[in-house]
């Protein structure tokens, strides 16, 4: 089955700079990777989600990029903020949405915006 | 929130009783799933259900058991409770249409079995 590893488990920057989280995919049949971000006692929420015929995908302040043959996708958040700070989750999919049988979730990274 | 709703949203309970977790939603999705979330683990997929009587396990589903008898309802329940199933569990629904199709997920149940 799919394998999805993230990195770095800690990502600590100051509040104004820009954060990347990658994650890395292990089947090669995954076409769809959303990123979600959890904040302390509640649900993932959903931020963002591309699909592999797209290679990058961008809102405001957040963007993702696509790289089937290396099988990695990264999040990148520009102009950090206090609000940014949160449990981020990469996963993915062989159907959009997350098909039948549920995603695969990397083990999360925990970012901290240093004022 | 996509209309979901988790019941009770705090457990404590012993070791060896049974404990059943109620997912609801409001917006007639045909998918729904349970996660569970621990530490150093991320989410994993316990069971899913692709309609009404229709569910098929996941990643970890020893120990737990599932029923779908309406749509709204999505109960997973766990038959004799054991310390290794404290954790935080999560529903989640399939919504949107075509390509903006994504999961949607709960606020979360917090189990202690103690």
């Amino acid at each position: 089955g799919e394998n999805v590893e993230q990195h770095p488990s800690t990502l600590s920057v100051q509040e104004g700079d820009s954060a990347v989280i990658k994650c890395t995919y292990s089947d090669s049949a995954s076409n769809y990777f959303p990123w979600y971000k959890q904040e302390l006692g509640k649900g993932p929420q959903l931020i963002i989600d591309i699909r592999s015929n797209v290679g990058e995908k961008k809102d405001q302040r957040i963007a993702v990029t696509l790289n089937k043959t290396a099988k990695h996708f990264s999040l990148h958040i520009t102009e950090t903020q206090p609000e940014d700070s949160a449990v981020y989750f990469c996963a993915a999919s062989p159907q959009l949405g997350g098909g039948a049988d549920g995603l695969t979730f990397g083990k999360g990274t925990h970012l901290i915006i240093q004022p | 929130d996509a209309g979901i709703t988790q019941s009770p949203r705090h457990k404590v309970t012993e070791t060896g009783t049974p404990v059943t977790l109620r997912c609801h939603q409001t917006e007639n999705h045909r998918y729904m799933y349970w996660y569970r979330q621990d530490p150093g683990h991320g989410l994993r997929l316990i069971h899913y259900s692709y309609g009404v009587k229709d569910t098929d396990k996941g990643e970890v589903s020893d120990g737990y058991s599932v029923s779908r008898s309406k749509t709204e309802d999505f109960l997973l329940t766990l038959e004799s409770a054991t310390s290794s199933q404290t954790s935080v569990y999560f529903c989640a629904i399939r919504g949107g249409t075509g390509s903006q199709e994504t999961q949607y997920f709960g606020p979360g149940t917090r189990l202690l079995v103690l």
